[in-house]
Parts: structure tokens; C-alpha cells; sequence
């Protein structure tokens, strides 16, 4: 199976300043013939479920703040809030779909400093 | 709106078996990929299977393969996943998903509550 493997595990940053998150994968998830990255990233509040954030490495999901960004190509990926809102806390997990069984990272937890 | 209802989960002892189901409504069931993907408690994620939209084909993870089937009811708009030979560390918050679209290759759009499985003696 593919493995992805996030860093770090959890992270403290203040109010207004800059998260990223990374995000490493054991092969290549990028598909040559239509030149997109099949990687995606999703935020968990605490109790609650998953919520699609990015898909295709970069594009946003619809609704989520432009603070969110995706980056990356190939195995190298990151997660990066702009500016640190407090409801932004979470569990924010990487996830691979180009390869069967698509597979998770094992999440970054993100707080507040 | 996107809705996705699980239920089936509860107590069961190892070795044992259950069905989980999920209800969706507010899109083309028939047309999306669907998935289920458990959180064991104060773990990670892990998707243990999914199946394709019209052609129904199944994908499962290395961890429940044999053990697991995972089925959709296209008129009836319900997945299901059928665990049999339960063991200890399948212990988990269930999730249903569903995906962008039809094929395997697909993130996942929505996702339930999830209903919780607990397998103990």
C-alpha cells in the first residue's frame, strides 16, 4: 500500500500567523496523462466528521477560505493556512486516490499558540 | 443537501458479525463512488472499502479483505458493508463517504456522522 506520511504531528501557532502541514507519499501520486497530482486534504474538528478541504493537490473545495491552500507535485505536498484563525484548530489528514486501497496520512494536529 | 445516515453499529463480540447501512439522499446515488472509512478512538483514518457507482466494482484495504464485503442497493440509495470474523481492532467510529463521481479515482465529498462498532468480550 501507499504510504503517507504527514509532519509534523501537531503544531502550535498563534493568532494570525502562518501553518503548514506536510505531507509525504511512497510513491508518485502524480497521473502523467491528464497532469494532476490525485491528493487531497481534509480538516476534523473535534467531534465531528471529516470535511474536504483541497482536492487535486490545490483546487479548494467550494466554500472553504482562501486561506487554505495546497502545494505540491509528485510525493511532496503541503497544507498551509495563511493566517491562523481559532476555528481553525483541527486534525487536518492528507489522502492519496490515485492508487487502490487509497490511503490517509496519519494527521497533523493544529493549535493555538 | 448531501445527507448520509449510518446505522448498524453496536456491541458485538469477537468473531462475531454485523451490517452496517447507510442512507443517502440528495444526490444520484447510482452516478458516485461510495466508501466506508473508519477512526479507531483517538486514531487516524483509514478506508477500509469502497465500491465504484454504476459498475459496482469493490476495493478493499489489506486489514479486512476476506472478512469484509462492501455492497450498494442502487434503487434503494443504501450502502452497505457486511463485517464478518469481527476481531478486538475493529473497534471503531464507522464513516460513510461518498465520492466526486463514478470511478475509483475520487476524493470524498461528504461523510457522515458514522455509527460506532465496538467489538469486546
Amino acid at each position: 500500500d501507499t504510504v503517507m506520511t504527514q509532519s509534523p504531528e501537531s503544531l502550535a501557532v498563534s493568532l494570525g500567523e502562518r501553518a503548514t502541514i506536510n505531507c509525504k507519499s511512497s510513491q508518485s501520486v502524480f497521473y502523467s496523462s491528464n497532469n494532476k497530482n490525485y491528493l487531497a486534504w481534509y480538516q476534523q474538528k473535534p467531534g465531528q466528521p471529516p470535511k474536504l478541504l483541497i482536492y487535486w493537490a490545490s483546487t479548494r473545495e467550494s466554500g472553504v477560505p482562501d486561506r487554505f491552500s495546497g502545494s505540491g507535485s509528485g510525493t511532496d505536498f503541503a497544507l498551509t493556512i495563511s493566517s491562523l484563525q481559532a476555528e481553525d484548530v483541527a486534525v487536518y489528514y492528507c489522502q492519496q486516490y490515485e492508487i487502490p486501497p487509497h490511503t490517509f496520512g496519519g494527521g497533523t494536529k493544529v493549535e493555538i499558540k | 443537501e448531501v445527507q448520509l445516515l449510518e446505522s448498524g453499529g453496536g456491541l458485538v463480540q469477537p468473531g462475531g458479525s454485523l451490517r452496517l447501512s447507510c442512507a443517502a439522499s440528495g444526490f444520484t446515488f447510482s452516478s458516485c463512488a461510495m466508501s466506508w472509512v473508519r477512526q479507531a478512538p483517538g486514531k487516524g483514518l483509514e478506508l477500509v472499502a469502497y465500491t465504484t457507482g454504476s459498475s459496482g466494482h469493490a476495493y478493499y484495504a489489506e486489514s479486512v479483505k476476506g472478512r469484509f464485503t462492501i455492497s450498494r442497493d442502487n434503487p434503494k440509495n443504501t450502502l452497505y458493508l457486511q463485517m464478518n470474523n469481527l476481531r478486538v481492532e475493529d473497534t471503531a467510529l464507522y464513516y460513510c463517504a461518498k465520492g466526486n463521481g463514478d470511478g475509483a479515482y475520487t476524493w470524498l465529498a461528504s461523510w457522515g456522522r458514522g455509527t460506532l462498532v465496538t467489538v469486546s468480550s
